[in-house]
């Protein structure tokens, strides 16, 4: 899980703005996901890929976007349109096909102001 | 579509004993449990997962059961140390794909 990386580490918001989250592996794999994480909650999916140019809306899309333009990148846009967005976002990245293990990145805390 | 359900939500036991943790799944088309560790902070690992042909996989001081006619699956960690505090979280595959979904999480600790 050490190839996976995100950032910012942190990163503030107002209200009404768009904020993009940045997830880079050099895993090779060719799965990459987001999930979100409040407290007390599990981790829910927010968007996944399984191939360049494709992606897929899980539990949790409304208020967010993505794209899959290069195999090691996925990043995340949070929308104003999200109403509430403050919370630990995590990146995985698996393998792919039958490769079902996720590898997470060290997440992205945002706070809207 | 698939739900994960995870009990309890948390546990507390002392140093040396074993601790469970019980997760049941809907969908009987999923074929990997996952179980990750989560550290304050910190992202979540993979610990350990098994897959629906294996009834028990086992590592060191960690294991995990699998029951399909039930459909449910267990963590169990023996000789609990202070180090193993931290949330875990069990997963599921969903229907026909490569989603995981999760439970909610336990919260474990482990007192000296």
């Amino acid at each position: 899980d050490g190839g996976i990386t995100q950032s910012p580490k942190y990163l503030f918001r107002k209200e009404g703005q768009n904020v993009t989250l940045s997830c880079e592996q050099n895993l090779n794999h060719d799965a990459m996901y987001w999930y979100r994480q409040d407290p007390g909650q599990g981790l829910r999916l927010i968007y996944y890929s399984q191939i360049v140019n494709d992606f897929q809306k899980g539990d949790i899309a409304e208020g967010y976007s993505v794209s899959r333009e290069k195999k090691e990148s996925f990043p995340l846009t949070v929308t104003s349109a999200q109403k509430n967005p403050t919370a630990f976002y995590l990146c995985a990245s698996s393998a792919g096909l039958a490769v079902l293990e996720q590898f997470f990145g060290p997440g992205t805390r945002l706070t809207v102001l | 579509g698939e739900n994960v359900e995870q009990h309890p939500s948390t546990l507390s036991v002392q140093e040396g004993d074993s601790a469970v943790i019980k997760c049941t799944y809907s969908d009987s088309a999923s074929n990997y449990f996952p179980w990750y560790k989560q550290e304050l902070g910190k992202r979540p690992q993979l610990i350990i997962d098994i897959r629906s042909n294996v009834g028990e996989k086992k590592d060191q001081r960690i294991a995990v059961t699998l029951n399909k006619t039930a459909k449910h699956f267990s963590l169990h960690i023996t000789e609990t140390q202070p180090e193993d505090s931290a949330v875990y979280f069990c997963a599921a595959t969903s229907t026909g794909f490569q989603k995981l979904v999760f439970g909610t999480g336990t919260r474990l600790l482990v007192s000296p």
